[in-house]
Order: structure tokens, then sequence, then C-alpha cells
């Protein structure tokens, strides 16, 4: 199956500097990825839609100026969150979705940042 | 909207006991059904998945049917293993919103020796 990898799988930064999350598909090409954040022991929650090419698409309620998105090929999207904070400590999944013709998204194994 | 609700847990259970985990959605079209699975400290697995109705996905044992009819989706076990123990999520994708994918809110199982 299509395998979808993160970059750093854990990540602990100091509070007010920035912290570069990259998501990557393997071996098939993504045209549109998602970021998700988990909160401990709840459901993920859709942050971005992220567009090859284009600008990401933000969820209601998340700062595009602080979550940034780019998606500048195929197979990889990165997700940086500027200036953080310990409120920002959680942990991003990111997603792709599947070629053409399928309806199913490849989940990433997930970043854990903690921001002291 | 669409949206996906699931059976609040934790859940524990005894080795060998049958699991059920209910999932209920409310979708625009004539979605797509997953449960993802989610072991500690790592990200979603998919389990399975049925694209229409009366499908039956099945994997490892688990199994869980989509009955429009009563817009379900229940996870089933006959036989639950200590290293089932983890997050079940169920979800939905809909075409109609552009196969966005919607989550329940996970449910937690113990399985204890």
């Amino acid at each position: 199956g299509a395998v979808v990898s993160q970059h750093p799988s854990w990540v602990i930064c100091k509070s007010g500097t920035s912290v570069k999350i990259e998501c990557r598909s393997l071996d098939f090409q993504a045209t549109t990825m998602f970021w998700y954040r988990q909160f401990p022991k709840q459901s993920l929650m859709l942050m971005a839609t992220s567009n090859e090419g284009s600008k990401a698409t933000y969820e209601q309620g998340v700062e595009k100026d602080k979550f940034l998105i780019n998606h500048a090929s195929l197979t990889l999207s990165t997700l940086t969150v500027t200036s953080a904070h310990p409120e920002d400590s959680s942990f991003y999944i990111c997603s792709a979705r599947a070629p053409q013709g399928s309806d199913e998204q490849f989940f990433g194994p997930g970043t854990r940042l903690t921001v002291l | 909207g669409d949206s996906v609700t699931q059976m609040e847990g934790p859940v524990t259970l005894s080795e060998e006991a049958f699991l059920t985990i209910n999932c209920t959605y409310t979708a625009t079209g004539y979605p797509s059904l997953f449960w993802y699975v989610q072991y500690p400290g790592e990200g979603l697995q998919l389990l399975l998945k049925a694209t229409k109705a009366d499908d039956k996905g099945s994997n490892k044992g688990f199994e869980a049917t989509y009955r429009k009819e009563t817009t379900s989706f229940h996870l089933e076990k006959g036989s639950v293993q200590v290293s089932d123990s983890a997050v079940y999520f169920c979800a939905l994708s809909d075409r109609f919103t552009g196969n966005q994918f919607y989550f329940g809110t996970g449910t937690s199982l113990t399985v204890i020796p």
C-alpha cells in the first residue's frame, strides 16, 4: 500500500521558535495532502487542505499565519509552526489522498511537538 | 453536514471477549466508510473499509458492515487479544464534500489478559 512519512517524529523546541514538519508520499504522487492536529485522547481535527502548486485551504479557526503550509511538489508538503507557544504542543498528523480513483487517505505516523 | 458519531469509551475487555464498537453517520451523499486504528504514539492505520451499502469490510478478524438503512458501520471482533489494545476511529469520506474525511471521537480499547 501507499506509504506516507513524516519528519521529525518528535520535536521539542523553545517558546518563540519556529518548527517545520515534513510530510512525504514515498511511492505515489499526492496532489492533495491534509494536516490534522490531535489533542490527547481526542479525535483528529482537520487544520488545512494542501494542494500542490496552490495555497492551502484552512479550516475555520486555524490561523494561517501561524501554521504555514507549503506543497511545492507532488510528494512533499510542509507545515511550519511559527513562533510556537506551549499551547501549540500537540500531535500533528498528515495524510495524502490516494491516487486518482480512490477515496482513501494514507496517514503519516505523526509528529509529536512539545513547546517548552 | 456530514458527521460521525462513535461509541464513547474507554472499553475494557478480557482476552477472547466479543467486541462491538458502535458507529453511526450522517452524510450528504453516498460515503465510503472506514475504521482506523491508532496504537500508542503512532499515526492512524487503515483497519478496514466499505464503499457501498451492504459491503462488509474485514481485516485481522475485525468486521464491519455498511448498513445504509440504519446509517451504521459497527466494528466487531469475535475474540479480542491483548495486542488489539488501541484507539479505534470510525470515519467517512464523502464525494459530495470533496472526499474530506470526517472522524468520530475515537474509542479506546484495552484488552486485559
